[in-house]
């Protein structure tokens, strides 16, 4: 079971660029890496997933390199309504998997104007 | 497009009352199912999730209960409720085998006093 560990809180400033890194010495070969964001009083919302390298959406990029034993969450140009709790988790996507699914704390987003 | 459905928004209950929580996905099927509670300032349990009607795996030890009795129907139960139940319950839906991409409802805020 890959365990993550992140920092707890984080402050920036609209319009910057932000990096979250995580960090999972013990992954998996076969366990990937995906990232939540988390506003007061609802539900997480699945921003990006990945395996190895670089992956890129609309909302974000994700950096994982060859060790696999850290990704960092990059999220472009920053606004107030970026902030909220951002979760790293790790893990086989299968069901088999589903006991191993664990949030932790993740890290708090502040952006200030 | 899929959507998930959770009810009610909130809800105060005294000590030893019993709780049904409901849950209901469209516009998807044979999804894997969850449940999760999320005390104050903390990170998202799992409690309960099911790959498919009648089953249920449960995760933390409890008075809790879950079913399924439909494909997209997801129940969370109690008989009698403690202090310590308090919190915000979330549903959320995954595709079968792809455990990591959740998609969350907009949670039931639980008080019991």
């Amino acid at each position: 079971l890959a365990k993550t560990t992140q920092p707890i809180s984080m402050d920036s400033y609209e319009g910057q660029e932000v990096n979250i890194t995580c960090s999972h010495n013990n992954i998996a070969t076969n366990d990937y890496i995906t990232w939540y964001q988390q506003f007061p009083s609802q539900g997480p919302r699945f921003i990006i997933q990945g395996y190895k390298t670089k992956v890129t959406n609309e909302v974000a990029s994700l950096f994982i390199p060859a060790d696999r034993k850290s990704s960092t969450l990059s999220l472009p140009r920053v606004s107030l309504s970026d902030t909220a709790v951002y979760y790293c988790l790790v893990g086989g996507i299968s069901s088999g998997s589903a006991r191993q699914l664990t949030f932790g704390s993740g890290t708090q987003l502040t952006v200030l104007p | 497009s899929q959507t998930i459905h959770q009810w009610p928004a909130t809800l105060v209950q005294p000590v030893g009352s019993p709780l049904s929580l409901e849950c209901t996905v469209e516009g998807t099927s044979n999804p894997n199912l969850y449940w999760y509670r999320q005390a104050a300032g903390r990170g998202l349990q799992l409690l309960f999730y099911s790959v498919g009607i009648g089953q249920i795996s449960s995760e933390v030890p409890q008075n809790l209960s879950a079913s399924r009795p439909q494909d997209r129907q997801f129940i969370l139960s109690s008989k009698k409720l403690l202090l310590s139940d308090s919190g915000f319950y979330l549903c959320a839906w995954s595709p079968r085998d792809y455990i990591y991409e959740q998609y969350f409802g907009p949670g039931t805020r639980l008080t019991v006093t």
